[in-house]
């Protein structure tokens, strides 16, 4: 079993649909990282919480440390927020654990 | 303020040789890491550096090596390349590991 999985792999919606992305995880972390990555590989971090909720324009993050899972939503989405979505966290060991990520395709 | 820079963008080299790929973290920043994107693994944590010294490192050969310098510049070397090396390396700066990284664009590497 992966220490990190994301869900769904892939999701495509239609512009304006509200976006939930999905990130549970088994290893004890400090803080728990979103990222995004565009076609041609450049990367962005988006958020790193390690509790509550975080809110960036139309992007929100939350993060329950009992249950080890998080959530990435977009709301309003639109055809630029189409990219691979994946979430990151460090293990006991501080070695970064990466998400296989979300593919999201929003179709204007 | 400029971002975190790795050089070269693309590089192709052939089975056998070795390779080393820069990165220039954002000024102030101490911590670089580095990792490694292939489609079947998707990204993989290589090693972190912090203040010249490697704090942490993943689960790759010894042929994967790095080194941070006082400028807190950052080389990677990969050495007697292999075909199942081409991807795409990825380099993050910090302040320290708790606050957030910052990824240069990174280095496409090509094995043939």
């Amino acid at each position: 079993k992966n220490e990190v999985e994301q869900s769904p792999q892939n999701l495509t919606a239609q512009e304006g649909e509200f976006i939930t992305i999905n990130c549970s995880y088994s290893v004890g972390i400090s803080a728990l990282h979103w990222l995004q990555q565009h076609p041609g590989g450049g990367i962005v971090s988006l958020f790193m919480l390690s509790s509550g909720k975080k809110k960036h324009g139309r992007l929100i993050a939350t993060i329950n440390i009992q249950e080890k899972h998080s959530s990435l939503h977009i709301t309003a989405s639109h055809p630029r927020d189409s990219a691979v979505y994946i979430c990151a966290v460090p293990n006991r060991d501080d070695k970064i654990i990466f998400g296989k990520g979300t593919r999201l395709h929003i179709l204007p | 303020k400029a971002g975190v820079t790795q050089t070269p963008r693309y590089l192709i080299k052939t089975r056998g040789q070795q390779v080393t790929l820069s990165c220039s973290p954002i000024s102030g920043h101490r911590s670089v890491s580095w990792y490694q994107q292939t489609p079947g693994q998707g990204l993989q944590f290589l090693f972190e550096y912090f203040s010249e010294t490697q704090r942490n490192k993943g689960n790759f050969p010894g042929r994967f090596s790095g080194r941070q310098f006082s400028n807190s510049r950052s080389e990677m070397n990969v050495s007697t390349l292999e075909l199942g090396d081409s991807a795409l390396y990825l380099c993050a700066s910090s302040l320290a590991s708790s606050y957030g990284y910052t990824f240069g664009s990174g280095t496409r590497l090509t094995v043939v």
